[in-house]
């Protein structure tokens, strides 16, 4: 059985840039997480998604989007990136909303 | 919206010493877990643990749901054990507690 697995696990892009973040959920499960942590704080949620359709957003701006595919992996997109973007992206899968949840090792993205 | 805190926030023993950590939220949810962020950002799951008693190893954690805290147990210190502990409570969402930092010395 095989874990939640991100990638890349760092990345440097411009302000103004794109960026897609990509998550493989656990084996067996179907809802997967967001979530940004910023330096020395907690993580934040930004989105989940269940069975492919979004299901539970944070407070993020609409240039944080997402899709998850019937796999049941995802993405994370974020357009337009801005110096506070910079963050530990973290993904979380679970077997259903509201149990365990299971975190990757993260991206770390840098915004310069 | 639900509030997640956590003390103490910062935690600085030596090796071998046994610690209590306290996580308080501020209204009903549906689970709760306990994480450890290791120095590389990795979320390690310690516990899955809406009520009661539970222990693994040197830890061990306890929900009282009623009075709305969780506490984890950390016996034995070790260096390893060192990093960010954080609780984290399930309402439509998991929402993260503020974590507590420890460090273990030697």
């Amino acid at each position: 059985e095989t874990g939640v697995t991100q990638s890349p696990t760092h990345l440097i892009k411009t302000r103004g840039q794109q960026v897609t973040l990509r998550c493989s959920s656990q084996s067996g499960h179907n809802t997967v997480s967001w979530y940004q942590q910023a330096l020395g704080q907690g993580p934040q949620f930004i989105f989940q998604y269940y069975r492919e359709e979004e299901n539970g957003r944070g407070n993020f701006p609409p240039r944080f989007s997402g899709l998850q595919f019937p796999n049941y992996s995802s993405e994370l997109n974020v357009n337009a990136l801005e110096l506070d973007d910079s963050a530990l992206y973290l993904c979380a899968s679970s077997f259903s909303q509201n149990t365990e949840a299971f975190f990757g090792q993260g991206t770390r993205l840098t915004v310069v | 919206g639900i509030q997640v805190e956590q003390s103490p926030p910062d935690l600085i023993l030596q090796e071998g010493a046994n610690s209590t950590l306290r996580c308080n939220f501020s209204d009903s949810v549906n689970n709760l877990q306990w994480f450890h962020q290791n120095p590389w950002g990795q979320l390690i799951n310690l516990f899955y643990i809406p009520s009661g008693t539970k222990q693994n190893g040197r830890l061990s954690a306890t929900t009282v749901a009623t009075e709305r805290y969780s506490l984890l147990y950390i016996s034995s210190s070790q260096t390893t054990d060192s990093g960010v502990y954080f609780c984290a409570v399930f309402t439509d969402k998991l929402i993260f507690g503020t974590g507590t930092r420890l460090q273990v010395f030697p």
